[in-house]
Order: structure tokens, then sequence, then C-alpha cells
């Protein structure tokens, strides 16, 4: 069974540039979240969405941040503009019905120059 | 947010002791879940305990829950170098049919051989 697929793996960007990040979670499972992880500190959730629907975004950054899962698929987490403070590893996880556990993807890091 | 901090902050041990991590939550959980995390990879779920659980064994993992105390640990026996990795728990609060994990600050694990 693959696992979560994400990518880029790592991205150098310049401040006020936008940047996108993809994830491909397991086969099935209709549960996806993305997480910011700082270094040195544990994963902080994003957004989590159940198929297509977003049912939790409290803790997205709406004024630059921005996520789709159009099809209850793949998603894309969008940054625009990217400001220096938003480098850090973006990781995207999932689930299926059900299930308590997640599954991680190796994470994007991000760098904002 | 991050729910709890974990502690040590950061451990070193030698190949064969035994290793423990300790984590405090604030809030009433269904589940609370260990992951591992190796250097530049996305997170592995290692062992999961319910909140009428006391204590869970998964190998050489040992896993305490003190739901009164609100706190757990985590007991690594007769460590490895390939144990050296960030360990984090992550509480699970949410009564419906998916996840929601709020994650520790995290422990690093250093085990020399």
């Amino acid at each position: 069974e693959a696992g979560v697929v994400q990518s880029p793996r790592y991205k150098i960007i310049e401040k006020k540039q936008p940047v996108a990040f993809w994830c491909n979670p397991i086969s099935g499972h209709n549960t996806l979240y993305w997480y910011l992880q700082n270094l040195g500190q544990g994963p902080e959730l994003l957004i989590r969405y159940e198929n297509e629907e977003a049912v939790d975004d409290s803790q997205l950054p709406k004024d630059r941040f921005s996520a789709e899962r159009l099809k209850g698929v793949d998603s894309t987490l969008k940054i625009q503009p990217a400001e220096l403070g938003d480098s850090a590893v973006y990781l995207c996880a999932s689930s299926s019905d059900n299930q308590e556990t997640q599954y991680f993807g190796p994470g994007t890091r991000l760098l904002v120059l | 947010s991050q729910q709890g901090e974990e502690d040590p902050q950061a451990l070193s041990i030698q190949e064969g002791e035994n290793a423990t991590m300790n984590c405090s939550y604030k809030t009433s959980i269904n589940n609370l879940q260990w992951y591992r995390q190796n250097s530049g990879r996305g997170l592995v779920h290692l062992i999961l305990i319910r909140s009428n659980e006391r204590e869970k064994h998964s190998g050489r993992l040992r896993v305490t829950l003190d739901t009164s105390k609100k706190s757990s640990s985590l007991l690594i026996t007769a460590s490895r170098a390939a144990d050296t990795a960030s360990y984090f728990c992550a509480t699970d609060s949410d009564t419906g049919t998916a996840s929601k994990l709020t994650f520790g600050t995290g422990t690093r694990l250093q085990v020399t051989l």
C-alpha cells in the first residue's frame, strides 16, 4: 500500500511570492489533514477535510492561506503571499472512517528568504 | 496551539538502556497516541491508549495513562540506535468518527552505541 505522497519535498522562495504544496492521501482515506510544524515543535493542525468538505479550518490563517480538495482525493495548500515566518515543514496526513490513527506524509520543507 | 508538554525535551542514553518520556495534557480525551518522527521524515504512529485504559504494551513499548493527573508516559525498553528520533504524544478529544489530534512539543531521544 502506497503511503501519503507530498510534493515538493523542499521549496525555497522569496518573501511575497506564492507557493503551493500538494498531497495525495492513502487510497480510500476520506479524511485529510494539513499540519504546520515549526522547528523543534509538534505539528499544529491547519485544516481538516472530510471528503471534499473542510470541517475544521479554525487554525488556518485565511488572509494568506487557502486549501482545496475538489474531488475529495488529493489536496493543495497555498500561501500567497509568503512571509518569512512561514518557513516551516508542512505535513499532510490522512485517515479513514472510524480510524483513530493518522498516516503522515514526509512533509514539504519551506524556506522563505 | 499545543495541547501539552513533554518531558524531558531531550534525552540521551546508551544502547540497551531504557528510555522514559512523559506527556502532560490539559483537556479531557478519548485516547492518547504516541508518534515517532525521524529527522526529515513524517510522523509514524506507535501506539494508542484509550481513556479507560491504564497501561498498554506493544513490543518494546509500554505506555501508561493517568487521566486523573492528565499525564502519560512512554517507556522504550532495551533501546537501540535506531530508536533515535523525536517522540510526540497526541491527544484525541474529538467525539466524532474522525480523529482530531493535538500534539505535544516532543522529546528528542538520542541513543548512542
